[in-house]
């Protein structure tokens, strides 16, 4: 059975930083991209940030790019969101998210989701 | 960036009834769309993918369609376990993008 399990949320003040991890078993998690999406209050789900199998097979939201760094680790099953920059408009549950397929960017498993608090 | 522009934002319905959600995409995405039901608390779960094909474990009640780059989700005789809200989602061209998602209410 897939399992994905998020962990590192927390309360931080703006400005300040947070690495979320996604620890993922029941699959070969080398052969799958993988995703963070949020949602933030009052809005719906967000995508932030995919990764395929190489350090140049990124991409980010626009508003993240450039603060926010996606990587994964395939010796320990994680994924990763290094978060700067914080602000408060990126306060919200965070999920890690599994690629259906690679090359098909549909997300078949979630993890249960983490929540980041940017606050003062 | 594709924007995807879903309608109804709510709509309330009984038990049995069947009710229709709608995304239109503000450019051609192909079949490139998926639909997720999301229940508070809990993660997304997806329903459809490729306009509409079925995941495999979800009810047969729940169907997706494509015209153009309007797209459409069906759930034919609404359950007590369908009540969440729903979501689009393009994942033709990055930056991926989802719909405002549409709460379905008891009524």
């Amino acid at each position: 059975e897939v399992q994905l399990v998020d962990s590192g949320g927390d309360l931080v003040q703006p400005g300040g930083s947070l690495r979320l991890s996604c620890a993922a078993s029941g699959f070969t998690f080398s052969s799958f991209p993988m995703a963070w999406v949020r949602q933030t209050p009052g809005r719906g789900l967000e995508w932030v940030s995919s990764i395929g199998f190489s350090v140049s097979d990124t991409y980010y939201a626009d508003s993240v790019k450039g603060r926010f760094s996606i990587s994964r680790d395939s010796s320990k099953n994680t994924l990763y969101l290094q978060m700067n920059s914080l602000r408060a408009e990126d306060t919200g549950v965070y999920y890690c998210a599994k690629y259906r397929l690679s090359g098909q960017r549909y997300f078949d498993s979630w993890g249960q989701g983490i929540l980041v608090t940017v606050s003062s | 960036d594709i924007q995807m522009t879903q309608s109804p934002s709510s709509v309330s319905a009984s038990v049995g009834d069947r009710v229709t959600i709608t995304c239109r995409a503000s450019q051609d995405i192909s079949s490139s769309l998926a639909w997720y039901q999301h229940k508070p608390g809990k993660a997304p779960n997806l329903l459809i993918y490729a306009a509409s094909s079925l995941q495999s474990g979800v009810p047969s009640r729940f169907s997706g369609s494509r015209s153009g780059t309007d797209f459409t989700l069906t759930i034919s005789s609404l359950q007590p376990e369908d009540f969440a809200t729903y979501y689009c989602h393009q994942t033709n061209t990055f930056p991926l993008t989802f719909g405002g998602g549409t709460k379905v209410e008891i009524k």
